[in-house]
């Protein structure tokens, strides 16, 4: 079984500040993460994803996360944010292995970030 | 990555009819594709698995006489809402899967009104 918790459903930052989106998984096997951005009315595009390897991913647009497992977390950071970063994150988790939940994506509840000027 | 499509982008349709919804991979030939439903400021729920060739399973609590899905070629998933009614207004997206580690290619999405 799988969950993800994204800790925040909106979060809110001034232009050129630190970005921060929480998020927490759980897994019976080895997980793959993924965070995902939607704009209104559109589907999902991939930021970032952590399968095998390094632990500090980085992704489109400046964002980056890192995978920790003793902390069950692949929180998403940016350093500065811009207007254009204004949108809906998910966090997501699949199985790294067979099973009935391979491949299979498990949303988080998604964070909408807001960028004041 | 790979280009996903939906048909139409927005329906709407009256209660008790049915519905086609359209996913097609541009560049991919997808074995696997996934259907999910997001309802208003909700994330999203996976409704099931389209396997080309063979029978889409579904998620728990997703009728499968309700909602027929069709995986005739490595491009094609059609959704077939059916007997509609208005507690099926939703957003429905579909996204397409090489397997293994890669990842999730989604579509535009599909947004259902049921008068």
């Amino acid at each position: 079984a799988q969950s993800v918790t994204q800790l925040g459903s909106h979060v809110s930052v001034s232009e050129g500040a630190l970005v921060l989106l929480r998020c927490n998984y759980s897994s019976s096997v080895p997980p793959y993460l993924f965070w995902y951005v939607q704009y209104p009315n559109q589907g999902l595009q991939l930021l970032l994803k952590y399968t095998t390897g390094a632990t500090l991913v980085k992704g489109i647009n400046g964002f980056e996360a890192e995978f920790k497992k003793s902390e069950t977390s692949f929180h998403l950071t940016k350093p500065s944010a811009h207007m254009s970063d204004a949108a809906e994150y998910f966090c997501a988790v699949s199985a790294a292995a067979g099973g009935t939940s391979y491949g299979k994506l498990t949303f988080g509840q998604g964070t909408i970030l807001t960028v004041h000027p | 990555g790979a280009v996903v499509s939906q048909h139409p982008s927005r329906v709407i349709c009256k209660s008790g009819t049915s519905v086609k919804i359209e996913c097609r991979s541009l560049d991919f030939q997808a074995t696997t594709m996934f259907w999910y439903r997001q309802f208003p400021k909700q994330s999203l729920m996976l409704m099931a698995t389209s396997n080309e060739g063979s029978k889409a399973t579904y998620e728990q609590g997703v009728e499968k006489d309700k909602f027929l899905i069709n995986h005739a070629s490595l491009t094609l998933s059609t959704l077939t809402v059916t007997s509609a009614h208005p507690e099926d207004s939703s957003f429905y997206i579909c996204s397409v899967w090489a397997g293994g580690p890669y990842e999730q290619y989604f579509g535009p999405g599909t947004r259902l009104t049921v008068t």
